[in-house]
């Protein structure tokens, strides 16, 4: 079964510490893993996306890592802000249209 | 955002009533999408279309319906079969047949069915 699960669900920190999330997936056949923000009430913003032969892919202070072999990505957000409060989507591709999205991990900052 | 707009933003329906949410794009995408969101869960494919006049079901079509006459415009219209459409819809657009063509999201449209 084609799944993409995220941990944690939610996640508070305060403003200007690091945080990391993490994605499992499993998907097949696998072409390329995506990062979306999605703010409340609106529609998801794409961060990054890495195919299966990239290893790290950078967007301001967002890093994304991909890991093909253990079917893992991670999204690390440096020097955290107010308005980095979202949640963010993990998605797996498998072709142009076939893509599977994860639940979201929602993050909170606290002043 | 992008160049994709939907409305309305909120809609509020009876049980039985037909609704026809709005998406349009000035981005000149080729492919077209709408999700179905509810929370807690991922998002998930209703319909999609790659080309004007051509549209396929994605993995909850039952109780929906689309057109596609124009390459701009991508309606979804939730009918009275829909058993549960209290949901946050989001059309979104990518501009070719890439895999990795990034998929662009509208705002959004909030159904409520009273």
């Amino acid at each position: 079964k084609n799944q993409v699960e995220q941990s944690p669900q939610s996640l508070i920190i305060l403003e200007g510490k690091n945080c990391t999330l993490q994605c499992n997936y499993t998907v097949s056949p696998f072409s390329n893993l995506r990062w979306y923000k999605q703010d409340t009430g609106r529609g998801p913003v794409s961060l990054t996306i890495m195919t299966f032969s990239e290893n790290t892919k950078s967007n301001g202070r967002y890093t994304a890592t991909l890991d093909a072999d253990t079917k893992q990505s991670s999204l690390h957000i440096t020097a955290s802000q107010l308005s980095d409060s979202a949640s963010y989507i993990c998605v797996a591709g498998i072709s142009a249209s076939k893509i599977i999205f994860g639940s979201g991990t929602r993050l909170s900052i606290r002043p | 955002d992008g160049g994709i707009t939907q409305s309305p933003k909120y809609l509020f329906r009876k049980e039985g009533q037909n609704v026809t949410l709005s998406c349009e794009q000035n981005l000149n995408h080729d492919a077209m999408y709408w999700y179905r969101q509810d929370p807690g869960q991922g998002l998930r494919l209703i319909y999609y279309s790659q080309i004007v006049n051509d549209f396929q079901k994605g993995d909850i079509a039952e109780g929906y319906s689309v057109s596609r006459e124009k390459k701009e415009s991508f309606p979804l219209t939730v009918t009275s079969a829909q058993k549960n459409p209290t949901a946050f819809y989001l059309c979104a657009s990518r501009p070719g047949h890439g895999k990795t063509d990034t998929q662009y999201f509208g705002p959004g449209t909030r159904l409520t069915v009273l």
